[in-house]
């Protein structure tokens, strides 16, 4: 057990629907990674929030976004989903000072299918 | 944003064979280098990582991995791989607030 946990584990809808994804980071983490995991695109880096803050944002289409709240927890909100929108979304925490990061610990992932 | 390179898609070994996955990275800045591993259904976990110092980095399970900064390289190395092994190793690397993986390696080792 890596300490984040992630719900819904499993989500199924229909696409032009919204969900939202739900990360709770390790005791003590401030920073929330989100991923995007296929199986024809590996582990696509989606956006990163330090203590509620945007700091970094990868390849994250315009129609998802997140946020991180002051409890820290994050979501991710995924809208006008499609077929290919189906994937394991994995968040990731660490302990992460400016300019440097240690060790990621992951969640076990969310599975989103898009019917 | 850097990017990062993993050179084989899927390697199958048999059991007590050598392994040695090829991993590099764009960025000519100072980086952190992670090796990941995923088990089947299980969520990814730190197989070792460089920050700096002794550019050769001992991890868990009899893995380890060598940082060579001319080549942008950090390959990851086991002598003598076990059944136990299978499983997909993502190599990631860190600079500025930015984590990126490269798309993973799936590794099948026959018993």
């Amino acid at each position: 057990d890596s300490g984040v946990t992630q719900t819904p584990k499993h989500l199924i809808t229909a696409t032009g629907q919204r969900v939202t994804l739900r990360c709770s980071p390790r005791s003590g983490d401030l920073s929330v990674y989100w991923y995007q995991q296929s199986l024809d695109q590996g582990l696509q880096f989606l956006i990163h929030y330090y203590n509620g803050e945007e700091r970094a944002k990868g390849n994250i289409l315009e129609r998802f976004s997140a946020q991180q709240f002051p409890d820290l927890h994050s979501e991710l909100n995924l809208s006008s989903l499609e077929l290919g929108d189906s994937a394991l979304y994995f968040c990731a925490s660490s302990v992460a000072e400016q300019g440097a990061v240690g060790e990621l610990f992951f969640g076990e992932g969310s599975r989103l299918t898009v019917l | 944003a850097q990017s990062v390179s993993q050179h084989n898609h899927h390697v199958i070994l048999s059991e007590a064979a050598s392994l040695e996955l090829g991993c590099n990275y764009s960025y000519g800045g100072t980086v952190n280098l992670f090796w990941y591993v995923q088990y089947p259904g299980q969520h990814l976990q730190l197989l070792l990582k460089y920050f700096s110092g002794d550019p050769l980095v001992k991890g868990i399970k009899g893995f380890e991995a060598e940082f060579i900064k001319s080549k942008f390289s950090f390959n990851l190395r086991k002598p003598s791989v076990q059944w136990s092994d299978t499983a997909e190793y993502f190599c990631a690397v860190y600079n500025n607030n930015d984590m990126r993986f490269g798309a993973g390696t799936r590794l099948t080792v026959k018993p």
